[in-house]
């Protein structure tokens, strides 16, 4: 059974520009959350996507956005990229939302290096 | 913030076990407590979970104390493939808005031959 499929894989931008990233999850999972990692702040939290529907999100500024399609395919989008933007973009599915009582664990993709310039 | 303390690093032999601890001492009724490992350049990987009862699967066994504020995973022979760094997660099920995984530092776990 496939994976979290993520793409790309690595991307250069300049600052100033935005960028659209992309997450499949695995066949059947309804649930996307996204993470950004960082060396100095590590693994946070951003958003997550249940249904087409934002369901929880994280501290970050209005320029990291996200939407999730009907087939449970979700995208980020960051605009106006900074400098500190750069960072491994991470997607996890599940089966379920992580409010509805689920016990499942999530499966992470192999994530998106940005590198703004 | 995260709402477990791990050690920063250990190692162990390969073929040994590692015994991985972690302290949540401000554990909730509902919280489960959750163990993920990263390797390099990878997506963090779910190991296995809890709530207050040892759990064992393919990859690990988790070890609860009673009173909840601890937890110790295990894996029971490690290889240099195990070298990553371990997240100890605890992880409200059921409530929504609280039930995201806050990752910490993780405890970097090196396998030596």
């Amino acid at each position: 059974k496939a994976g979290v499929t993520q793409t790309p894989r690595y991307l250069i931008k300049t600052r100033g520009q935005q960028v659209t990233l992309s997450c499949s999850p695995i066949s059947g999972h309804r649930s996307v959350s996204w993470y950004q990692q960082t060396p100095g702040q590590g693994l946070q939290f951003l958003f997550e996507y249940f249904s087409e529907t934002q369901r929880n999100k994280g501290n970050f500024p209005g320029r990291f956005s996200g939407r999730q399609f009907s087939n449970s395919r979700s995208e980020m989008n960051v605009s106006t990229l900074e400098l500190g933007d750069s960072a491994l973009y991470l997607c996890a599915s599940s089966l379920l939302p992580s409010g509805a009582g689920d016990n499942y664990g999530y499966t992470f993709g192999s994530g998106t290096r940005l590198t703004v310039v | 913030d995260a709402k477990t303390t791990q050690p920063t690093s250990m190692d162990c032999a390969e073929g040994r076990a590692a015994n991985l601890p972690c302290n949540h001492s401000t554990i909730s009724g509902n919280e489960y407590v959750y163990w993920y490992r990263q390797i390099h350049s990878q997506g963090p990987q779910y190991i296995i979970h809890g709530l207050k009862n040892n759990e064992t699967n393919e990859m690990a066994s988790l070890i609860i104390t009673e009173d909840r504020k601890s937890s110790t995973l295990i894996l029971p022979h490690a290889t240099l493939r195990d070298t990553a760094v371990y997240y100890c997660i605890v992880r409200v099920a059921g409530t929504g808005a609280n039930s995201k995984l806050t990752f910490g530092k993780g405890i970097t776990l090196s396998v030596r031959p």
